[in-house]
């Protein structure tokens, strides 16, 4: 299957800015799952999207879908430094097979 | 209980070593998992386990063997590996539908020396 793409690879904010990644496809997803993992942690669930155009927020997380179901982004609003981590995008294939993006590392100068 | 555990946490093992990784859940979840992750690269999937039948095999060398005892335990016996085999392993499990978050345990960090 496909690997969705994922940028950018790094990203260094100054905390209060804001942060974006974005991830791409070049064939339609069936669905995109966002995951957080801090440094040294494991990937933890943040959210799925499944229909065309969707938008959840978290707080200070906003997270859509495509209307073409082929790219989605995730955008925090005026960082923290609990905000640090790699955002790993990631689409379940088939019925379980759950393949990850490479990854936007996150750091942030208090 | 919305956790996933796994031991050991860290291992050291030389390339003529068996070992084995454990995994456990006791959310219900009928799939498990198991991922390897290498430093500063997302996590690729090795084997899924569904209603304790193995469905996935990612075409993972016979060096990893995975096993499923029941449905809240997960192992992944170790033989004869490399040193490219050092990474982190993941295990997660999920409810088991085609979709739906997946929960990762802490992974154990394996080095092969």
């Amino acid at each position: 299957g496909q690997q969705v793409m994922q940028i950018p690879q790094y990203q260094h904010v100054q905390e209060g800015e804001d942060f974006t990644t974005y991830c791409n496809s070049s064939t339609t997803l069936s669905n995109i799952q966002w995951y957080k993992q801090r440094p040294g942690g494991h990937p933890v669930f943040l959210i799925q999207l499944v229909k065309s155009g969707e938008v959840k927020k978290q707080k200070r997380l906003t997270f859509q879908f495509g209307e073409a179901k082929k790219n989605s982004s995730l955008h925090i609003t005026a960082t923290q430094t609990t905000d640090v981590g790699t955002y790993f995008c990631a689409e379940i294939q088939g019925a379980q097979k759950l393949v990850f993006g490479q990854g936007t590392r996150l750091t942030i100068n208090p | 209980d919305t956790e996933v555990t796994q031991t050991p946490k860290h291992l050291v093992m030389g390339m003529t070593n068996k070992k084995s990784l454990k995994c456990e859940q006791h959310m219900g979840h009928r799939a498990m998992y198991w991922y390897k992750q290498k430093a500063k690269k997302p996590p690729e999937l090795m084997f899924v386990y569904s209603y304790e039948k193995l469905s996935i095999n990612e075409s993972v060398p016979s060096r990893f063997s995975p096993e499923c005892p029941n449905s809240s335990l997960l192992n992944l016996h170790l033989h004869a590996l490399q040193p490219e085999d050092s990474a982190l392993y993941l295990c997660a499990s999920s409810q088991g539908r085609s979709s739906g978050e997946q929960f990762f345990g802490p992974g154990t960090r394996l080095t092969v020396l």
